[in-house]
């Protein structure tokens, strides 16, 4: 039982470019999150899947996209990279009240 | 955007002292309040969840409680070990939301 995993762990883009961020959960959960944590601002959701087939805006929509595959992968899309997107990103999965983090992928954008 | 506060964001003790530390929430759509710890180059990991005004819940050295009516929530670590460094986050559970939203988090350094 792997729980959240994320890929990759680290990545550095230039500022333009696309990527994909991978998440998946083997606990069978319905809801999934992507977070974004930068100094100082604790973690901010950015979307998320109340189940499969949906999806919808957390706080910092703007310049990502979200596709929920099937109920275990949840991916964040970043059509062109932008400076200001350089943070660590969350993926997280829901089961009841609580949240399950995978490890976290450090992006960074020149 | 719902406004969920922690103070102070950072302090640092003693071995062997306590301390303690808040996080104020809007006090209406309540649903659930959780505290997560989370230390660094690791995810954070669920602490508390809290759901009913006056709750008090227990993990070995650390206690929180909740008062939902004016909307904050203490955490407690009491005989801090090195161990309990961290960076302490609480989120604000709305009521029939399927969202957290968290605070900015305190970071805590307990020195030897």
């Amino acid at each position: 039982n792997a729980g959240v995993t994320q890929t990759p762990k680290f990545q550095v883009l230039k500022t333009g470019q696309s990527m994909t961020l991978q998440c998946a959960q083997d606990m069978n959960h319905n809801s999934m999150y992507w977070y974004r944590q930068d100094p100082g601002m604790g973690l901010r959701l950015i979307y998320y899947s109340a189940s499969e087939g949906t999806t919808d805006k957390g706080e910092v929509p703007n310049g990502y996209n979200v596709s929920r595959l099937n109920k275990r992968e949840f991916s964040l899309r970043l059509e062109s990279a932008a400076p200001s997107q350089t943070s660590v990103y969350f993926c997280a999965s829901r089961k009841q009240e609580t949240q399950y983090f995978g490890p976290g992928t450090r992006l960074l954008v020149l | 955007i719902l406004n969920v506060e922690q103070s102070p964001q950072s302090l640092h003790v003693q071995e062997g002292d306590s301390t303690n530390f808040t996080c104020s929430f809007p006090s209406s759509n309540f649903y659930a309040l959780h505290w997560y710890r989370w230390e660094t180059a690791k995810s954070p990991e669920a602490l508390f969840v809290m759901t009913l005004n006056g709750d008090e819940k227990k993990k070995g050295r650390i206690s929180a409680t909740l008062n939902t009516k004016e909307g904050y929530s203490y955490l407690y670590i009491k005989g801090s070990q090195p161990e309990d460094s961290a960076t302490y986050l609480c989120a604000f559970d709305k009521a029939a939301g399927n969202k957290l939203t968290f605070g900015g988090g305190t970071r805590v350094l307990v020195k030897p």
